[in-house]
Formats: C-alpha cells, sequence, structure tokens
C-alpha cells in the first residue's frame, strides 16, 4: 500500500535559519506530492505540490522536488521567520490501473517552532 | 479562508449516542473528501463522494456512514460513539477527483466523546 514518512519531530530553529523537512514515500503507482501547512487552530492549507517527476513546487519561499530515484520530496526554506511555526504534513495521492481517486494518505507531520 | 464551511465547530457528547457532521464544499467542486485527525492515528482519509456517488473508502468504521446530496453538500453521521471516536474531523473538496487535483480543507469539526 501507500506510505508516507517524514522526519522526526518536533523542529525547533531561530528566526532566519535553513529548514529542511524530509519526506519519503511508498506508491504503487504515479503519485501526485503535496505539502501541507495547518496552522494552530485552523484546518489545512495546501503549501506547495508536484505532480510528476522532477517537478518542482515552491510557494511563499518554500520549495520541494519531486525525486522519483530517491521517492523523496524533501520541504525546504532558506530563511525560515516566526510566522512559518506550524505543522507541516506531506501526502501524496496515488493513481493506479488508470484509477485515480485523489484520496490523500499523510504523514504523521513535523512541527514547526521558530523563535525570534 | 478556503470556501470549505463545515458545521459545528465543536460537538461535544456521550459515548453511544449518533451525531452528524456537515460540510458544504466550495463552490463548484464536485468531490469531497472526509478525513479523521487524532493523536495515536494522524491524518487517516475515510471516504470521498464525486457528484453524488461514493467513489473511495479508508478506514472508515461501519459505525460510520456518509452521504453526498444534490446541492453537493455532505453529512459524516456517527452511530454508538466510543471514547476513541473523539477526534478532528475534516472535509476537503476539489473540482474533481484526480491524483493531481488540489484538495481544499474546512475548519474542521471538533468531537469529543464522553
Amino acid at each position: 500500500g501507500n506510505s508516507v514518512t517524514q522526519m522526526e519531530g518536533p523542529v525547533t530553529l531561530s528566526e532566519e535559519a535553513f529548514l529542511t523537512i524530509n519526506c519519503t514515500y511508498t506508491a504503487t503507482g504515479y503519485p501526485s506530492l503535496f505539502w501541507y501547512v495547518q496552522y494552530p487552530g485552523e484546518g489545512l492549507q495546501l503549501l506547495l505540490k508536484a505532480t510528476k517527476a522532477d517537478d518542482k513546487g515552491s510557494n511563499k519561499g518554500f520549495e520541494a522536488t519531486y525525486r522519483k530515484e530517491t521517492t523523496s520530496f524533501h520541504l525546504e526554506k532558506g530563511s525560515v521567520q516566526v510566522s512559518d511555526s506550524a505543522v507541516y504534513f506531506c501526502a501524496l495521492s496515488d493513481r493506479a490501473g488508470g484509477t485515480s481517486y485523489g484520496k490523500l494518505t499523510f504523514g504523521q507531520g513535523t512541527i514547526l517552532t521558530v523563535h525570534p | 479562508d478556503s470556501g470549505v464551511t463545515q458545521t459545528p465547530k465543536h460537538l461535544i457528547t456521550a459515548t453511544g449516542q449518533r451525531v452528524t457532521l456537515r460540510c458544504s464544499p466550495r463552490s463548484g467542486d464536485l468531490s469531497v473528501y472526509w478525513y479523521q485527525q487524532s493523536l495515536d492515528q494522524g491524518l487517516q482519509f475515510l471516504i470521498q463522494y464525486y457528484n453524488g456517488e461514493e467513489r473511495a473508502k479508508g478506514n472508515i468504521l461501519e459505525r460510520f456512514s456518509a452521504q453526498q446530496f444534490p446541492d453537493l453538500h455532505s453529512e459524516l453521521n456517527l452511530s454508538s460513539l466510543e471514547l476513541g471516536d473523539s477526534a478532528l474531523y475534516f472535509c476537503a473538496s476539489s473540482v474533481r477527483q484526480g491524483a493531481g487535483d488540489t484538495q481544499y480543507f474546512g475548519p474542521g469539526t471538533r468531537l469529543t466523546v464522553l
């Protein structure tokens, strides 16, 4: 079956530090990959996505590249801000055997705290 | 604001009871997904509807059921509630049901079973 594994958290950084959150996946078909962010007390918001190998998703200074050879989709940001403090979820949506219904399989989430 | 609305925001009830959670998708979205978020299980897919028809099922208990109505809103019914059903329940919607389609999440319903 499909699965997503995120790096162990929580992650604590100082403002302007470099961020990497690792994400690897297992899928039976040809997945699309997503990063969602959840701020305290809110629902999930799409941060970025990539739908095929070697695609790079980017948004708000965050980037992730779909690496099929290493089955990875690591999230990076060059300089984090206090406002980036949130929970980050890596997810995949698979298409296999010609069928694609879009359901998301999530990683366990990584709590990011950024201090001034 | 994602455009997806969920009611109620909070729900407190007792074991053995039945509750209904409601979701209104974004205007124009045909697909509705339900997810459960709990501390021990994380975020898990429950069920998906597309234009009124059930299309995919995940780890949904037999005590739970859902439907999507002609106006495309959806309801998730949880019955014979147990303490372990306490969780955040999210609804998400997308235009279609493809693997690459972005899902827009509602703010969630927090269910507490006492």
